[in-house]
């Protein structure tokens, strides 16, 4: 599809372990974004990406959060030592540009279940 | 402090009624942008609107209309002749001049329309 694609869209893991979650963007664009969305809230800031770079980093929640994007298009979330409170909806994000433009276009999220 | 606040938690409607989902931000900025999203089930986020702080005419785009009000500081969303597809969650959403790309949202307003 044309769309931002993530995945898996469900991933159910034990306290203490490694996940990885993979987030596609839209052919093109530049920009990436990282949002979290816990039950019943808005989405709250991770990180974006211009490029390969990580421009702002200033919403990871602490160093067991880290994300790459090595070739300017894929980018991956990692989480280290997992944490029951870490369970939410990872939503990922792309824009043509950086600037704000307000057109986000958000994929279907990755929902972490942290047992 | 939050920076982009939505009392209202949960709106019922029948459809066929006019329905108003209110949003009040607070920002030192004089240059900023404010958003509205919509939420359906499936996930995603689906950008609606953009309107920058420069910019106080209201908008009307076929049964969606918004009032941009920066005397009381709020941005609020008028679906009229409400439809059931119009049910989801509606998230306002507030980006500052220091960082553009770095989206406040609120905690959501969740529509429900019934036939």
């Amino acid at each position: 599809g044309a769309g931002v694609s993530q995945t898996p869209s469900n991933k159910v893991t034990e306290k203490g372990k490694y996940v990885e979650l993979r987030c596609d963007p839209i052919s093109g664009h530049t920009a990436l974004y990282w949002y979290r969305q816990s039950l019943g809230q808005g989405p709250e800031f991770l990180i974006y990406f211009q490029g390969t770079g990580a421009a702002d980093d200033s919403g990871l929640p602490n160093d067991r959060f880290f994300a790459v994007r090595p070739e300017g298009s894929v980018s991956t979330l990692k989480i280290q030592r997992t944490e029951r409170g870490d369970s939410a909806v990872y939503l990922c994000a792309s824009s043509l540009t950086l600037g704000g433009t307000g057109e986000l276009f958000f994929g279907e999220g990755s929902r972490l279940t942290v047992l | 402090a939050q920076k982009v606040t939505q009392a209202q938690t949960e709106i019922s409607v029948v459809e066929k009624e006019d329905v108003t989902l209110d949003c009040v931000y607070e920002t030192r900025d004089t240059t900023y942008y404010l958003f509205w999203y919509k939420q359906p089930p499936s996930g995603e986020l689906v950008f609606l609107i953009r309107r920058n702080s420069f910019d106080e005419q209201n908008e009307i785009s076929g049964r969606y209309s918004w009032n941009f009000q920066k005397s009381t500081s709020s941005f609020n969303f008028t679906i009229t002749a409400s439809q059931v597809v119009d049910s989801a969650v509606y998230f306002c959403a507030l980006s500052e001049a220091n960082n553009f790309n770095k989206f406040y949202f609120g905690s959501g307003t969740k529509l429900n329309v019934k036939p």
